[in-house]
């Protein structure tokens, strides 16, 4: 079984810094997704980013990047100019890479990102 | 394109009630994931479900059932609510599963009284 730890419960950073939220799993598997989700206050979780474990190079989406380490099973999240709009619970999450098959996704247990003035 | 609903977004229940969820995918999804979200044990699988059969199930008693229709909408049943049963249901509908990206809905509340 998988498992998705996150050590940071909170955490804080003023507008336009940066900031990284770490993430590390476990597995036995050499084919799987990572992924970064983000739940705002009473809204909907939507994908931050996402990492196939098999590509070397670590995926970025405008502001946000990821430090993808495979040998030490470690998947941080880094936010640069962070804006009010970045406060959220953030969440690691894991997924198996079997074509065709479920998509069921592993969590860990969130860091809540405030961003403030 | 619309996005995931789901409905109710809000039910209160009363202990040994059974309670019907609804989920409806982004058009064109067939895949459909069930999630029970909780402050003390965070977000758990419940099952997923594509072309109408359930391809996994994670670890929750009987009491947890789903199905999904011929139009990839997709229910899940709770029967002999507990108290620990309030929490958020969400579920994420993607086309294929393994790999896609999901797509969240806002998820229904369930109260247990």
């Amino acid at each position: 079984a998988q498992t998705v730890t996150q050590s940071q419960p909170e955490m804080s950073v003023q507008e336009a810094e940066t900031v990284t939220l770490s993430c590390t799993y476990d597995t036995s598997e050499s084919n799987y997704y990572l992924f970064w989700y983000k739940q705002p206050p009473s809204r909907q979780m939507i994908l931050v980013i996402r990492q196939e474990a098999y590509k070397q190079q670590n995926a970025t989406e405008n502001r946000f990047s990821v430090n993808f380490q495979k040998a030490a099973k470690s998947f941080s999240l880094k936010i640069s100019d962070s804006q009010l709009g970045d406060t959220a619970m953030y969440f690691c999450a894991f997924m198996n890479h079997n074509t065709g098959t479920a998509s069921k996704l592993t969590f860990g247990t969130g860091t809540r990102l405030q961003v403030t003035l | 394109k619309a996005g995931v609903t789901q409905t109710p977004r809000y039910l209160i229940k009363t202990r040994g009630q059974q309670v019907t969820l609804s989920c409806s995918p982004i058009s064109g999804h067939r895949s459909v994931s069930w999630y029970q979200q909780t402050p003390g044990q965070g977000l758990q699988f419940l099952f997923e479900y594509f072309s109408e059969t359930q391809r996994n199930k994670g670890n929750f008693p009987g009491r947890f059932s789903g199905r999904q229709f011929s139009n990839s909408r997709s229910e899940m049943n709770v029967s002999t609510l507990e108290l620990g049963d309030s929490a958020l249901y969400l579920c994420a509908s993607s086309f294929w599963g393994s790999g896609d990206e999901q797509f969240f809905g806002p998820g229904t509340r369930l109260t247990v009284l």
